[in-house]
């Protein structure tokens, strides 16, 4: 099957730094990225959906400075957390969607932010 | 009227039992349907498929899907404690749309 992989896997930062996030597909093209938010017990929450060599498309509610989407090829997406705060402390999950339309997920990136 | 419904649960099955989870979704022009395990910590993995109406079995899975009625089903026969996690339905519109519905959390007794 479609494997999806995101780096890193955890992240502990201090405040008012910034973290960048990669998800990489690693044996499939993926023309949309998608990236997802978690917070314990919650559903799954879209943050935004990314097309390859296209602005990011933003959830209403999604901070676009804050979060920073870059898709620069069918098989990269990285989300840039800036001056992240302890709120931004979640669970940050990739998708990556392949011809048909499927998502396939990354493993996730858990940020802790100090 | 939310997009993709499902049941939030927990629904209790001993082990051995049939788990029957649903999930209901109001696009008509859907042509796609999916069904995602999360484990407690983990990201959404993709367990089945389905697109045309009728039954697609794929080992203890059965994914169900009939549009008239705007229903897919996953049925888990045989349920394992290892089943026990949250099941995320997954509907497409190709070019429009991926909703997830919010999940329902299973819970298979030993």
């Amino acid at each position: 099957g479609a494997v999806v992989s995101q780096h890193p896997s955890w992240v502990i930062c201090k405040s008012g730094t910034s973290v960048k996030i990669e998800c990489r597909s690693l044996d499939f093209q993926a023309t949309t990225m998608f990236w997802y938010r978690q917070f314990p017990k919650q559903s799954l929450m879209l943050m935004a959906t990314s097309n390859e060599g296209s602005k990011a498309t933003y959830e209403q509610g999604v901070e676009k400075d804050k979060f920073l989407i870059n898709h620069a090829s069918l098989t990269l997406s990285t989300l840039t957390v800036t001056s992240a705060h302890p709120e931004d402390s979640s669970f940050y999950i990739c998708s990556a969607s392949d011809s048909w339309g499927t998502q396939y997920f990354g493993p996730g990136t858990r940020l802790l932010v100090l | 009227q939310k997009e993709v419904e499902q049941n939030s649960g927990p629904l209790s099955v001993p082990e051995g039992a049939i788990a029957s989870l649903n999930c209901t979704y109001s696009d008509r022009g859907s042509q796609s349907f999916f069904w995602y395990r999360q484990y407690s910590g983990k990201s959404p993995e993709l367990i089945m498929s389905i697109y045309s109406n009728g039954d697609k079995e794929d080992g203890r899975f059965t994914a169900q899907l009939n549009k008239a009625s705007q229903y897919v089903s996953l049925l888990i026969r045989d349920s394992q404690p290892s089943d026990s996690a949250t099941y995320l339905c997954a509907v497409n519109n190709y070019g429009q749309n991926f909703v997830f519905g919010p999940g329902t959390r299973l819970s298979v007794l030993p």
